[in-house]
């Protein structure tokens, strides 16, 4: 199960909006509603921001959203601030043989 | 729901690593329990690595790692116990516990664990 691509880097002003995408196959991010995104600070575990492709914990600001479309997912934050700064990663279930498949992380800067 | 990682800081090439991640704020009477881990390399991305499911003890492991991989339960100690076979410098990572919750998602995480594979 090869991992999902996401784009290395992803920057923006404050205020600004930037997508993060998440591309898969059709056996994972494109034939399941099942896709999850978590923020990552440095030395810290993942928390969970974004799942079931479009839902958001109530704990998470309504700034993050989330979408699919085909095989790619893809995770908005708008209105952007300097906490977001982190990691992002995507996942998506992928079948019971292998069921998880991580995406590749995506770095988000503040300029 | 808190998780808790526990094992060696170290481990020798070719060694058997052995992680226990602890958990609380899970009933066994209502809850349906699902524990996986979940491996970074520094600087890398995660990588799932086993699930287990409490209620029938199904487990499930990444294919391409599943030959080196044990993931087991205790129930009175409210363990996940993950065991690792012939350790590799390639497998010096954080490794973490999390909760399988509905949907999917991995959620809460442990703090982690990091181990480092080195002679």
């Amino acid at each position: 199960q090869s991992a999902l691509t996401q784009p290395a880097s992803v920057s923006g002003s404050p205020g600004q909006s930037i997508t993060i995408s998440c591309t898969g196959t059709s056996s994972d991010v494109g034939n399941y509603n099942l896709v999850s995104w978590y923020q990552q600070y440095p030395g810290k575990a993942p928390k969970l921001i974004i799942y079931e492709v479009t839902t958001r914990p109530s704990r998470v600001s309504s700034r993050f959203s989330g979408s699919k479309s085909g095989n790619t997912a893809s995770l908005t934050i708008s209105g952007l601030q300097a906490d977001d700064e982190a990691d992002y990663y995507c996942s998506s279930y992928a079948g019971s043989a292998t069921p998880y498949v991580f995406g590749t992380g995506t770095t988000v800067s503040v300029l | 729901v808190t998780l808790t990682e526990s094992g060696p800081a170290l481990v020798k090439p070719t060694q058997t690593l052995t992680l226990t991640c602890i958990f609380s704020g899970l009933s066994f009477n209502n809850d349906v329990i699902r524990l996986a881990w979940i491996r970074q390399p520094p600087g890398k991305a995660l990588e799932w690595l086993a699930r287990i499911d409490w209620d029938d003890d199904d487990k499930f492991f990444n294919t391409s790692l599943k030959t080196r991989l044990a993931i087991s339960k205790d129930t009175s100690k409210s363990q996940v116990v993950l065991t690792m076979t012939n350790m590799d410098p390639v497998d010096t990572a954080t490794y973490y516990c999390a909760r399988v919750r509905s949907g999917e998602v991995f959620d809460p995480w442990g703090q982690g664990i990091l181990v480092t594979v080195s002679s």
